[in-house]
């Protein structure tokens, strides 16, 4: 069985420019979370997306936004990047709404 | 905004020895869970603890929650270097099906 993927492993932008982090779910998972994780903090929650649905949303503005793709595969898009956003962008599936999210090893963002 | 709190910050111990991280948080929750993460990698899932259980024990690892008090504990026995990581709880919050995290506990084990 294979663990949830992310790519890429590294990325580099500089200040307002747009960038695709991707994910592949664990096989059978059609629920598939966003978080956001900033040097020395704990995960936040960007959005979830429910088969192909997004099912809530934290407290990030409009520029982040997703796709879930019918393969339950997911895309976290951010637009207009600021110096932020750097981070590590994990995300997580789970066989359920309300199931045991497994993570992804997460794409290390620097926005110069 | 962070749900959690986890105390220490930061933990030191001998190999062998035991470490106890503790987590607070605000609201009514289903679950709370145990991560724990190494070099700001991906989070490995240690444990999940429903609402209505005050124990647990996973190999090495022993879970306390007490819902009165908001808080839980995560003792790991016989500690080895290896164990060197940050650990976060995270709690699922009762109408919510996202992770709310701590800020994380860094434990060194030192050899």
């Amino acid at each position: 069985e294979t663990g949830v993927t992310q790519s890429p492993t590294h990325l580099i932008k500089t200040r307002g420019q747009q960038v695709t982090l991707r994910c592949s779910s664990q096989s059978g998972h059609n629920t598939v979370s966003w978080y956001q994780q900033a040097l020395g903090q704990g995960p936040q929650f960007i959005f979830q997306y429910y088969r192909e649905e997004e099912n809530g949303r934290g407290n990030f503005p409009p520029r982040f936004s997703g796709l879930q793709f019918p393969n339950y595969s997911s895309e976290l898009n951010v637009n207009a990047l600021e110096l932020d956003d750097s981070a590590l962008y994990l995300c997580a599936s789970s066989l359920s709404l309300k199931g045991e999210q497994f993570f992804g090893p997460g794409t290390r963002l620097t926005v110069l | 905004s962070q749900q959690g709190e986890e105390d220490p910050q930061a933990l030191s111990i001998q190999e062998g020895e035991n470490a106890t991280m503790n987590c607070s948080y605000k609201t009514s929750i289903n679950n709370l869970q145990w991560y724990r993460q190494n070099s700001g990698r991906g989070l490995v899932h240690l444990i999940l603890i429903r609402s209505n259980e005050r124990e647990k024990h996973s190999g090495r690892l022993r879970v306390t929650l007490d819902t009165s008090k908001k808080s839980s504990s995560l003792l790991i026995t016989a500690s080895r270097a290896a164990d060197t990581a940050s650990y976060f709880c995270a709690t699922g919050e009762t109408g919510a099906n996202n992770l709310f995290f701590g800020t994380g506990t860094r434990l060194t084990v030192i050899p």
